[in-house]
C-alpha cells in the first residue's frame, strides 16, 4: 500500500534551516508529483511548490520563493523540502503529499505530517 | 493567483442532517476542484475530485457538483465522524490554493 513517512518534529532558531524528508514505499516513486503543503496552528492549508522526482524539476509558491527548495534521493525514494532563514511564522505542520495519476491532479496520499517550531 | 472562498467557514449541525459546503473559484476552472477532509490533528484525506468523482473508500453520502466557478459539497446523511473541517483545492493551475475551509460542529 502506499506509504508518505515524514521526518520527526523540528524545532529551529530564528534565521535558521530546516530539512524535513517524506519516504515514499507501495509504488513507483519516479512516476508521480510530490507537493508540499503546510498548515499554521489552527490555520488552514497553504501550497508551497510541486517536485517532480522523475526529473528533478520544481514549481514553487512565490511567496517561499529564495527560500524553498525541494529534492529527491531516488535510492532511498525520498523527497526533501528544505525552508531557509525560518521566521516565527514558518511555524507549523509540513505536508508531503502525492498527486495521484488520472484524478485530476488531486493528492490522493499524503505524509503523517511534521512539526517544525521555530522560536528563539 | 486563483482565489478559493468556503462558505460556511463553520456550521453546526446534527446527527442524520443534510449539509452542504460551497466553494467558488475567482476564475473557471472547469472541473479541476478537489475536496479534502481533515480530522484534527491528521493529514487532510481526499474525498471527492474532479468535482463529482469520489474517492475510493469513501462513503457515498458524500457528493460533489459543480464546473466553472461554483461547486458544492454535500453530505446526504450526518455520521459523527464526519464532524471535522473540509477544503476545497483547484488543482487547475499554480499555485494550488485552498478554501479557507468549513468547520463542521456538532449541533
Amino acid at each position: 500500500q502506499v506509504q508518505l513517512v515524514q521526518s520527526g518534529a523540528e524545532v529551529k532558531k530564528p534565521g535558521a534551516s530546516v530539512k524535513v524528508s517524506c519516504k515514499a514505499s507501495g509504488y513507483t516513486f519516479t512516476s508521480y508529483y510530490m507537493h508540499w503543503v503546510r498548515q499554521a496552528p489552527g490555520q488552514g492549508l497553504e501550497w508551497m511548490g510541486i517536485f517532480n522526482p522523475s526529473g528533478d524539476s520544481t514549481t514553487y509558491s512565490q511567496k517561499f520563493q529564495g527560500r524553498v527548495t525541494m529534492t529527491r534521493d531516488t535510492s532511498t525514494s525520498t523527497v526533501f523540502m528544505d525552508l531557509s532563514s525560518l521566521r516565527s511564522e514558518d511555524t507549523a505542520v509540513y505536508y508531503c503529499a502525492r498527486e495521484g495519476n488520472g484524478n485530476y491532479y488531486s493528492f490522493d496520499h499524503w505524509g503523517q505530517g511534521t512539526l517544525v517550531t521555530v522560536s528563539s | 493567483d486563483i482565489q478559493m472562498t468556503q462558505s460556511p467557514s463553520s456550521l453546526s449541525a446534527s446527527v442524520g442532517d443534510r449539509v452542504t459546503i460551497t466553494c467558488r473559484a475567482s476564475q473557471s476552472i472547469s472541473t479541476y476542484l478537489n475536496w479534502y477532509q481533515q480530522k484534527p490533528g491528521k493529514a487532510p484525506n481526499l474525498l471527492i475530485y474532479a468535482a463529482s468523482s469520489l474517492q475510493g473508500g469513501v462513503p457515498s453520502r458524500f457528493s460533489g457538483s459543480g464546473s466553472g466557478t461554483d461547486f458544492t459539497l454535500s453530505i446526504s446523511s450526518l455520521q459523527p465522524e464526519d464532524f471535522a473541517t473540509y477544503y476545497c483545492q483547484q488543482s487547475y493551475s499554480n499555485p494550488r490554493t485552498f478554501g479557507q475551509g468549513t468547520k463542521v460542529e456538532i449541533k
